[in-house]
């Protein structure tokens, strides 16, 4: 069956602009998590979509970043005017519950 | 403050050796623990879990320990294998957040 899906899976950009990050999660799932893993860090959380319930917004690190969740399935991740400490491997996880979340391969995000 | 704790970096060990990778916890309400695995390029993917109601759990080669006094666990790996070589995450389940919380993970080298 299909996973997790994420697009692009690598993406370069400048600084400054802007960039969104797609995630296609397991269907059926109503959990999404949205996590960010800079290098030689652990897996730092981000926003979690449950359901039609508000999003845990807690762990975005600014207001330049937001996501959405449309119909209760894909997942955007929108970085607006990027700065080089966003670079990172961004990993969107779903699930049905916190238990045994099925990750994605990850966007790695270069910003020059 | 970090909440799950690997205190090691990394590890390297002998191919057909035992392989411990270790994780401390702060919160006494975490009452269950994950570990995932993760292959450069690719998201984590579900190991092995245990609930606090146990102190062990076994799934073939992988071996996770639980000792709910010292707020610590351990995976054991054995025999080790080349392809076990990867980066571990522990992971706790915050159920007041529905969230996990990761350990910065360890890198494990298995070598021949």
């Amino acid at each position: 069956g299909a996973g997790v899906s994420q697009s692009p899976s690598n993406k370069v950009t400048e600084k400054g602009k802007d960039v969104e990050l797609r995630c296609d999660p397991i269907s059926g799932h109503t959990a999404l998590y949205w996590y960010r893993q800079s290098l030689g860090q652990g897996l730092e959380f981000l926003i979690y979509f449950q359901g039609n319930s508000a999003p845990d917004k807690s762990g975005l690190p600014s207001d330049r970043f937001s996501a959405e969740r449309t119909g209760g399935s894909v997942s955007t991740l929108t970085i607006q005017r990027t700065q080089q400490e966003d670079s990172a491997v961004y990993l969107c996880a779903s699930s049905l519950a916190a238990y045994e979340q099925y990750f994605g391969p990850g966007t790695r995000l270069t910003v020059t | 403050d970090q909440q799950v704790k690997q205190n090691s970096p990394s590890l390297s060990v002998q191919e057909g050796r035992i392989s411990i990778l270790n994780c401390d916890y702060t919160n006494s309400m975490f009452d269950y623990f994950l570990w995932y695995k993760k292959y450069p390029a690719e998201g984590p993917t579900f190991l092995i879990s245990i609930s606090s109601i146990k102190d062990k759990n076994e799934d073939g080669r992988f071996t996770v320990f639980l000792n709910k006094s010292a707020k610590h666990l351990s995976l054991h790996i054995v025999p080790s294998q080349p392809g076990d070589s990867a980066v571990y995450f522990c992971a706790a389940v915050d159920h007041n957040t529905d969230k996990l919380i990761f350990g910065t993970g360890t890198r494990l080298q298995v070598f021949p």
